[in-house]
């Protein structure tokens, strides 16, 4: 198994500019999370998903962010209009629900440089 | 807000046994401990979880108090490679969503494995 798969590694761009990050989840997993992380703020969770629908959004931190599951096999979070402040890493993960021995998969993780 | 307490750093000789300690004195009775890492510029990496019994696996061990007050990972061997910020967290196991069943992250415990 691949594992969980981001992409890009890094993204540098400009304030203003639109950034799209992208998952790939475990094929099978029926659960899928955004974190970003900072040094200020550590692991926040942003946003997931159960079966490609948004359940809980109440981390993403304002309109500027949104996300989308169009499949099971893809998963998009975009940030339009970027800004300095949302430089960090951001990471996807992905999980199967069990009875109790469920574990989130994390991927490498995306390093944003808003300029 | 993280439910768990862990000290900032630990340093561990290559070789010798890496004990980790983490409080977690308000957990509930359908809360389990779960331990993750996240090694330099990667993402988290679940390590172990349990409810009341002692827990082993291949990467590690976990003691969790009668009272299930505190738990203690142990490396039993630690390497250069296990140098890592180590993360408890409680959560309810066996579904997502709110600050019971999410996989909230606090600032962990840098632990420094030293040749």
């Amino acid at each position: 198994d691949a594992g969980v798969i981001q992409s890009p590694r890094h993204e540098v761009t400009e304030m203003g500019q639109e950034v799209t990050l992208r998952c790939k989840p475990i094929s099978g997993h029926d659960y899928l999370f955004w974190y970003r992380q900072t040094m200020m703020r550590g692991l926040e969770l942003l946003i997931y998903f159960n079966n490609n629908v948004p359940i809980d959004d109440s981390g993403m931190p304002e309109d500027r962010f949104s996300a989308k599951m169009p499949n099971a096999s893809f998963s998009t979070l975009k940030i339009q209009p970027s800004e300095p402040r949302d430089s960090a890493v951001y990471f996807c993960a992905s999980s199967r629900r069990g009875a109790t021995n469920e574990k989130l998969f994390f991927g490498s993780g995306t390093q944003l440089s808003v300029l | 807000d993280a439910k768990t307490t862990q000290p900032p750093s630990m340093d561990c000789a290559e070789g010798r046994a890496a004990n980790l300690p983490c409080n977690h004195s308000t957990i509930s009775g359908n809360e389990y401990v779960y331990w993750y890492r996240q090694i330099h510029s990667q993402g988290p990496q679940y390590i172990i979880h349990g409810l009341k019994n002692n827990e082993t696996n291949e990467m590690a061990s976990l003691i969790i108090t009668e009272d299930r007050k505190s738990s203690t990972l142990i490396l039993p061997h630690a390497t250069l490679r296990d140098t890592a910020v180590y993360y408890c967290i409680v959560r309810v196991a066996g579904w997502y969503g709110g600050s019971q069943g999410n996989l909230i992250f606090g600032k962990g415990t840098k632990l420094s494995v030293k040749p």
